[in-house]
């Protein structure tokens, strides 16, 4: 089967670095992808690793490292509006689904 | 950017009756939607991969005879929830991903099926 575990909550303070961590067992895995939820609300896409090393988008980053099944999602000067749920996700199987992990509710603090 | 758009958004109905939920990509192709169950702050839970014109993929543990996939063309694909009843209730949501294969997900605005 497959397993994704994420942190349940992380609190930091406007304008710090957060890191959100994500461990997967998974077979026939392509890649991590990680999506933001807010509440209410449909799911957005992020970023997407299907190799090792660091992708960098504006103040977010994620990061995989296939041969330990960890990844990270990097937010960088933290807003108010970056108060959401974070999810990690790996494309796998033939069809490249996509299975979410646990998720990590984030809140920013002034 | 690409747009999905899912109907309806909520939905209540009597224990017993089937409920149908649409999914189309506006403005591009979609091979592959995949339809997730997500309960109050929990994660999104994958049913099914839907293809199409081929029979959805489901996980295991999810009853194909009750969660009906149709995927008829590359923009449409539906879910209807057969003889429905209260543990069925939950927020349905579907995604596609471009026929260009790109990893990126593209969900809808989701379900709220109620059933009483």
């Amino acid at each position: 089967g497959q397993s994704l575990e994420q942190p349940s909550e992380v609190t930091a303070v406007e304008g710090a670095i957060v890191q959100i961590n994500c461990t997967y067992q998974t077979s026939g895995f392509y890649g991590l992808s990680w999506y933001q939820q807010h509440d209410g609300g449909a799911p957005t896409f992020l970023s997407y690793n299907a190799l090792d090393g660091l992708e960098e988008t504006g103040r977010f980053s994620s990061f995989l490292s296939r041969s330990d099944s960890y990844g990270y999602l990097l937010l960088q000067e933290l807003q108010m509006k970056d108060s959401a749920s974070y999810f990690c996700a790996v494309n796998s199987g033939g069809y490249q689904k996509v299975t979410f992990g646990t998720g990590t509710k984030l809140q920013v603090i002034p | 950017g690409a747009v999905v758009s899912q109907h309806p958004s909520w939905v209540i109905c009597k224990s017993g009756t089937s409920v149908k939920i649409e999914c189309r990509s506006l403005d591009f192709q979609a091979t592959t939607m995949f339809w997730y169950r997500q309960f109050p702050k929990q994660s999104l839970m994958l049913m099914a991969t839907s293809n199409e014109g081929s029979k959805a993929t489901y996980e295991q543990g999810v009853e194909k005879d009750k969660f009906l996939i149709n995927h008829a063309s590359l923009t449409l694909s539906t879910l209807t929830v057969t003889s429905a009843h209260p543990e069925d209730s939950s927020f349905y949501i579907c995604s596609a991903r471009d026929l260009g294969g790109s990893e990126k997900l593209f969900f809808g605005s989701g379900t709220q099926l109620s059933v009483l």
